[in-house]
């Protein structure tokens, strides 16, 4: 079944430290590409997208993510996180004749001081 | 002026119960979306609206019925509720493009539990 995957169920990091969660997609042909965050207790909030072009997009906070096509991945990636950077990660695609969108299952991270 | 405003925020009844959840947005968006985020934090879409016409409807069982009186508004009606129905549901919304590429703006949740 098409699907959005991601493998990190739960990443645990030190302030600091760099952070990379995964995910891939198992689409053919064109996608859009998303990452939204969720704070505890908040709604979700738009990270970063992809459409086309340049394959390392950057967000807000830090946040950038690579386009691999060849390996269907969108990988996020922070060089340093932070306490406040704890919240649930999803990944989401959607079909470019569509606004369906269809989430990842989510990785929550938890960043320590 | 929060943009996707949802009512009630938390909403604890018992089984066949029928409850309705709202969702407002003053974005000026055509198209407005629920979700559906289990426990585990899935999120699935559920339905979605463009100016008032359903344009996605997912496997979701009738007793759901979403209503839209005009483009802002969204809302969902929810019969004979089951413990499965049990969920954080999301309302959004965004511009209509029809192209996919429009990030979506979520509401803050409400918190459906079953007694």
């Amino acid at each position: 079944a098409q699907s959005v995957s991601q493998h990190n169920h739960h990443v645990i990091l030190s302030e600091a430290a760099s952070l990379e969660l995964g995910c891939n997609y198992s689409y053919g042909g064109t996608v859009n590409l998303f990452w939204y965050v969720q704070y505890p207790g908040q709604h979700l909030q738009l990270l970063l997208k992809y459409f086309s072009g340049d394959p390392l997009v950057k967000g807000i906070k830090g946040f950038e993510a690579e386009f691999i096509k060849s390996k269907f991945s969108f990988n996020l990636r922070k060089p340093s996180v932070q306490w406040s950077d704890t919240a649930e990660y999803f990944c989401a695609v959607t079909r470019p004749n569509t606004d369906k969108l269809i989430f990842g299952t989510g990785t929550r991270l938890q960043v320590f001081p | 002026d929060t943009a996707v405003s949802q009512t009630p925020k938390y909403l604890v009844t018992q089984m066949g119960n029928d409850k309705s959840i709202k969702c407002e947005q003053n974005l000026g968006h055509d198209t407005m979306y629920w979700y559906k985020q289990d426990s585990k934090k899935f999120l699935k879409i559920m339905f979605s609206y463009n100016n008032k016409e359903l344009i996605i409807n997912e496997t979701v069982p009738n007793r759901f019925s979403p209503k839209s009186p005009d483009k802002a508004h969204l809302n969902l009606h929810i019969n004979s509720l089951e413990l499965g129905d049990s969920a954080v549901y999301f309302c959004a919304s965004s511009p209509w493009t029809g192209d996919g590429k429009q990030p979506q703006h979520f509401g803050d949740g409400t918190r459906l539990s079953i007694l």
